[in-house]
């Protein structure tokens, strides 16, 4: 039982290149999300699937898309990376409504 | 939206004395406030939660405290050790998902 598990754990782009961040679950939770952690910053929340066919916009939600591809998996794509989207991004699922959130092991994302 | 205040951003204590992390939130709707270690590397863990319906709630060494009226709620460590050493995040959560406060690194020395 792996819990929430991200893909790429590292990586570095190239101001304007694309990427897709993966994150699968096998916990069959409904609620998946998505949240940067920049230093000084805490988590703050970019988006967030509530259910299957579901997504909503957080805090931060500018410059990226999200897809929720089934029960499963909830991916984060950056279309045209910017040096300010370097951070470390978390994925991380809740039991249910006001419950623990589960969390991947992290992306450490790099823009040069 | 819900804000969250965290303080401090830094505490050091030395191993066996108690550590101390408050937190205030400004959404009177919020109903759950959770907290999470993350250690170097990892993720966020849960390690204690509150619900507004109850006014302290402890776990061994942990224990947090909640004023409802106040909108402040705390989380106490006693007897620290080294492997307390870690990020701890408070948030809170109400009809919404969680908002987070932005950290206190606690470094507990040997």
């Amino acid at each position: 039982n792996a819990g929430v598990t991200q893909t790429p754990k590292f990586q570095v782009l190239k101001t304007g290149q694309s990427m897709t961040l993966q994150c699968a679950q096998d916990m069959n939770h409904n609620s998946m999300y998505w949240y940067r952690q920049d230093p000084g910053m805490g988590l703050r929340l970019i988006y967030y699937s509530a259910s299957e066919g579901t997504t909503d916009k957080g805090e931060v939600p500018n410059g990226y898309n999200v897809s929720r591809l089934n029960k499963r998996e909830f991916s984060l794509r950056l279309e045209s990376a910017a040096p300010s989207q370097t951070s470390v991004y978390f994925c991380a699922s809740p039991t249910g409504e006001n419950t623990e959130a589960f969390f991947g092991q992290g992306t450490r994302l790099t823009v040069v | 939206g819900e804000n969250v205040e965290q303080h401090p951003s830094t505490l050091s204590v030395q191993e066996g004395d108690s550590a101390v992390i408050k937190c205030t939130y400004s959404d009177s709707a919020s109903n759950y406030f959770p907290w999470y270690k993350q250690e170097l590397g990892k993720g966020p863990q849960l390690i204690i939660d509150i619900r507004s319906n109850v006014g302290e709630k402890k776990d061994q060494r942990i224990a947090v405290t909640l004023n409802k009226t106040a909108k402040h709620f705390s989380l106490h460590i006693t007897e620290t050790q080294p492997e307390d050493s870690a990020v701890y995040f408070c948030a809170a959560a109400g009809y919404s998902t969680l908002t987070f406060g932005k950290g206190t690194m606690l470094l507990v020395s040997p």
